[in-house]
C-alpha cells in the first residue's frame, strides 16, 4: 500500500526564517511525486512535480528536491503570504484500478509571523 | 486562466437526503477524480474517470455513491441518502494523459462543503 508522512505537522516561523518540509514515502514504484499548496477554504494549489531522485524544481522561494525515500520542500526567507498547508502527494508506477490517482500525506501547516 | 469549477459550493441538508456535486473539468482534459476531504483521514480518491470511461471507483461506498460523466465537460458525484459521516469537503480535480502510464498533474476545484445533519 502506498504511504506518505509528511513531517512537522505544523511549523511556525518569523519572516524570512528558512526552513524545510519533509515528505517521506513508499509507492510501488513512483511515476510522480507532487508538491499543492493549500489555502484555508480553497483547493490545492500545483507547484512542483518530481520524477526521479536527483531532480530539483525551484518556484520563487520555494525548492522541492527528491530522493528515492523522501522529498523536501525548502522555504527561503518566507513572507506571511507563504503561510498555507503544504500537500505531499505520489502518483504510483505501476498500472491498474486506482494507479493514476494520487495518495496525499496529512500536510504541513505552516505560518510566517511578520 | 482555465480553472476546474464545482457546484455547490457549499450544501447543508438533513439524513437520508440525495446530494448531487458537479464538477466542470477544464476544457480539453481526458480525466476526471473525485477526491474527499476530511480533518481525520485528509485528502482520499473517491473515483476516477478518462475519457469519460470509469476507471476506478474502489474509495467510494458503493451502496450510497455513484459518479458519472454524462459528457466531457461535467462530471456528477452523488450521494443517496446521505449520512452524517458523509460531512467532507469534496474535491474534483482534471488532468491531461496522452499514454497510459504517463504522469499527470492534477488540477483541483474549489471543493463543495457538505454538511450532512
Amino acid at each position: 500500500e502506498d504511504q506518505v508522512t509528511q513531517s512537522p505537522e505544523a511549523l511556525r516561523l518569523q519572516e524570512g526564517e528558512s526552513s524545510s518540509l519533509n515528505c517521506s514515502y513508499t509507492v510501488s514504484g513512483l511515476r510522480g511525486l507532487f508538491w499543492y499548496r493549500q489555502d484555508p477554504g480553497k483547493g490545492p494549489e500545483f507547484l512542483f512535480t518530481l520524477y526521479s531522485a536527483g531532480e530539483e524544481k525551484e518556484k520563487e522561494r520555494l525548492k522541492a528536491t527528491l530522493t528515492k525515500k523522501e522529498s523536501f520542500l525548502h522555504i527561503t526567507a518566507p513572507k506571511p503570504e507563504d503561510s498555507a498547508t503544504y500537500l505531499c502527494a505520489v502518483q504510483a508506477g505501476y498500472s491498474g484500478g486506482g494507479a493514476d490517482g494520487l495518495t496525499f500525506g496529512k500536510g504541513t501547516h505552516l505560518i510566517i509571523q511578520p | 486562466d482555465a480553472r476546474v469549477t464545482q457546484t455547490p459550493r457549499h450544501k447543508v441538508t438533513e439524513m437520508g437526503q440525495e446530494v448531487t456535486m458537479r464538477c466542470q473539468p477544464i476544457l480539453g482534459h481526458n480525466t476526471v477524480f473525485w477526491y474527499r476531504q476530511t480533518m481525520m483521514q485528509g485528502l482520499e480518491l473517491l473515483a476516477y474517470f478518462r475519457n469519460r470511461a470509469p476507471l476506478d471507483d474502489s474509495g467510494m461506498p458503493k451502496d450510497r455513491f455513484s459518479a458519472e460523466m454524462p459528457d466531457a465537460t461535467l462530471a456528477t458525484l452523488k450521494i443517496q441518502p446521505s449520512e452524517p459521516r458523509d460531512s467532507a469537503v469534496y474535491f474534483c480535480a482534471s488532468g491531461l494523459v496522452i499514454r497510459t502510464a504517463d504522469q499527470e498533474t492534477q488540477y483541483f476545484g474549489p471543493g463543495t462543503r457538505l454538511l450532512v445533519l
